[in-house]
């Protein structure tokens, strides 16, 4: 079975331009969830979908990011215009069942972004 | 107050050694709990989950206090494949399926 793919692995781009991250999930896992690793911090949950609908985006820090999941298939998240403060790991991950109905997440390997 | 309150070590232990961490979380909602390792610039990926009455994986076993609303992990015979950061992790047990992390506590095994 496929794991969580995300792309790209590494993003380096300057404050005030715009990049997308994306995520396919393993296929069938209708919840999808971004996380993110700002250096030094513990990993914070941004949004989650259930399928192509967002069911939790609480913890999206601000209208500059956005995120999609058209389809309900994978999911796109766009940083405009891109900040300092940014920069972090930023993790998918999808589950078939909510965590706490006994599973947990596969994560993907994370994209590294840094904003110069 | 962070939901989830870890000791980031680190712990630097020798093989064969036993050690234990420790997590306390704020939120007397969350429901569920487990342990995630991460390996150095890897993805976090499930331990074990943490139940009631304690439960043992192997090597590995996990305390739930909701008293006192503590979590513990003992790693008893330490490899050095088990060096590594470990996350604990709580759920509120709603349909929304939010993680809660703590900082990690990073483990270094040596020979």
């Amino acid at each position: 079975e496929a794991g969580v793919t995300q792309f790209p692995s590494h993003s380096v781009i300057e404050k005030g331009q715009t990049v997308t991250l994306r995520c396919d999930p393993i296929s069938g896992h209708d919840n999808l969830y971004w996380y993110r690793r700002v250096m030094g911090k513990e990993i914070k949950f941004l949004l989650h979908f259930v399928k192509e609908s967002k069911q939790d985006e609480s913890g999206m820090p601000n209208n500059r990011f956005l995120a999609e999941r058209t389809g309900g298939t994978y999911s796109t998240l766009k940083v405009q215009p891109a900040e300092l403060e940014d920069s972090g790991v930023y993790f998918c991950a999808s589950s078939q069942i909510y965590p706490g109905q006994g599973g947990g997440y596969t994560f993907g390997s994370g994209t590294r972004l840094t904003v110069v | 107050r962070k939901e989830v309150e870890q000791d980031p070590g680190p712990f630097n232990v020798p093989e064969g050694a036993t050690v234990a961490f420790n997590c306390t979380y704020s939120n007397s909602a969350s429901q569920s709990f487990f342990w995630y390792r991460q390996d150095c610039r890897k993805e976090p990926k499930l331990l074990m989950s943490v139940y009631s009455s304690g439960n043992e994986d192997g090597r590995f076993t996990a305390q739930l206090n909701r008293a006192s609303q503590y979590i513990s992990l003992l790693i008893r015979d330490s490899k050095l494949s088990d060096s590594a950061t470990y996350l604990c992790v709580a759920h509120r047990g709603s349909t929304l399926g939010r993680l809660y992390f703590g900082r990690g506590t990073q483990l270094t095994v040596w020979p």
